[in-house]
């Protein structure tokens, strides 16, 4: 059974703060996505990884930059949080780029 | 930039009829269309998907179209039920090994009453 977690449930952060969102899957996948959703907007893709150390910008790479350092863990990073990043994130991992992807239980990010 | 347009944005049926859920894609070279369910507060879970050499897949209840040439797919739900209820993404995907764009509809909201 897939398992992706994700640090934080809610997270709220000030305006400028630099902040770390995490991601971990248990199942040894190549891929791992950044999403963030919106109402109305459904899933955007901000970042990709198809292996260690290498990433792709999605259609929103604006704001964020990503570190996949071990195979497991995919983290996001906003350099400096502003209120237009206050959104839901969601991470997944999937064995193939273009193959069922397994969600995280989401981050719901508050920039204050 | 690619796009996927989805409708319609929320579906309301009587438990026991039928459900559609049209997507439309502009990237040709699109390759896999996976289907999303969203419960109240949980994770999107895929349900079903098809990949662009194949017309139709069914899976009990749900089943998916594809017509390449005019780009656009559609999410089938017959017999709904209460548990049925939830948001449903489209996305369209194109990959290579190592490399992919993907493309997530915007959500449709379907509601069954008993």
């Amino acid at each position: 059974d897939v398992k992706v977690t994700q640090s934080s449930r809610y997270l709220v952060k000030r305006t400028g703060e630099k902040v770390f969102l995490e991601c971990v899957q248990d199942m040894d996948h190549e891929n791992m996505f950044w999403y963030r959703q919106d109402p109305g907007l459904g899933l955007r893709l901000i970042y990709f990884s198809y292996d260690v150390k290498m990433k792709e910008k999605g259609d929103i790479p604006e704001g964020y930059s990503v570190s996949r350092e071990k195979k497991e863990r995919f983290s996001l990073i906003l350099e400096s949080a502003s209120t237009n990043q206050t959104s839901m994130y969601l991470c997944a991992s999937s064995v193939l780029a273009g193959g069922e992807q397994y969600f995280g239980p989401g981050t719901r990010l508050t920039v204050t | 930039g690619e796009n996927v347009e989805q409708h319609p944005s929320t579906l309301s049926v009587q438990e026991g009829d039928s459900a559609v859920i049209k997507c439309t894609y502009s990237d040709s070279a699109s390759n896999y269309f996976p289907w999303y369910k969203q419960e109240l507060g949980k994770r999107p879970q895929l349900i079903i998907d098809i990949r662009s050499n194949v017309g139709e897949k069914k899976d009990q209840r749900i089943a998916v179209t594809l017509n390449k040439t005019a780009k656009h797919f559609s999410l089938h739900i017959t017999e709904t039920q209460p548990e049925d209820s939830a948001v449903y993404f489209c996305a369209a995907i194109m990959t290579t090994d190592s490399w992919g764009k993907f493309q997530f509809g915007a959500g449709t909201q379907v509601v069954v009453t008993p």
